[in-house]
């Protein structure tokens, strides 16, 4: 069984399209998070939710969305995409803020 | 606030030597501390963590972390590596209370271990 999972795996598309990568954990935990990868393994998070509310909000461009539909799931929605925006991103979760975080595989992105 | 640094970018070392990453943390209050292991391809995943009590670490595949307070450090050590410990390692650290909250990563030190 797959702890936390995203979709696609791998995403190539062109500048300006809008596309979006969902994710599910079946830990039951209560907190989820979206991390930006750059080609260098730098981690930089980008949100994270706790029981859908949105508690980190970093300094990210507007054209990315989070929506938490639920508690099992955080997806990120991205508008007009950029070269710039061509990582891998992760998403993660934990039972609470201050905990160890499990991650999913992680959607390489290529923006052309 | 908290922050992380990991002084080495890359580690070199031959297959069977011991090897010692470091990782040094800044914070005002008392911390969580976590090292993660990313293989090539995937995601992080939790090698070992201090919350608190003993200060000597042992986590998964061998590794071992000692909590330094005074050097403020949380150095991750293998005795002997093999080629399969070859990945990207991150400290990370998160304070144990709710409050201004932050769980910070550090930059990441590449392990390559050579034959």
């Amino acid at each position: 069984d797959t702890a936390v999972s995203q979709t696609p795996k791998y995403l190539v598309t062109q500048m300006g399209n809008d596309k979006s990568i969902k994710c599910e954990q079946n830990l039951g935990h209560d907190t989820m998070y979206w991390y930006k990868q750059d080609s260098k393994k730098f981690l930089k998070i980008m949100f994270s939710y706790n029981n859908k509310e949105l508690i980190i909000n970093e300094t990210v461009p507007n054209r990315f969305s989070p929506k938490s539909p639920d508690k099992a799931h955080l997806n990120l929605h991205i508008n007009s995409l950029e070269l710039g925006d061509s990582a891998v991103y992760f998403c993660a979760s934990s039972q609470d803020r201050h905990n160890e975080q499990f991650f999913g595989p992680g959607t390489r992105l290529t923006v052309l | 606030a908290q922050s992380v640094t990991q002084l080495d970018s890359q580690v070199p070392v031959f297959e069977e030597a011991p090897v010692e990453l470091r990782c040094n943390y800044s914070s005002s209050v008392s911390v969580y501390l976590f090292w993660y292991v990313q293989y090539p391809n995937q995601g992080l995943q939790l090698l070992l963590k201090y919350l608190s009590g003993s200060t000597l670490v042992k986590g998964i595949n061998g590794f071992e972390a000692e909590f330094n307070k005074s050097q403020t450090s949380f150095h991750l050590r293998k005795p002997s590596v093999h080629i399969s410990d070859t990945a990207e390692y991150f400290c990370a650290v998160t304070p144990p209370t709710s409050g201004t909250y932050k769980y910070i990563f550090g930059t990441g030190t590449r392990l390559k271990v050579l034959a």
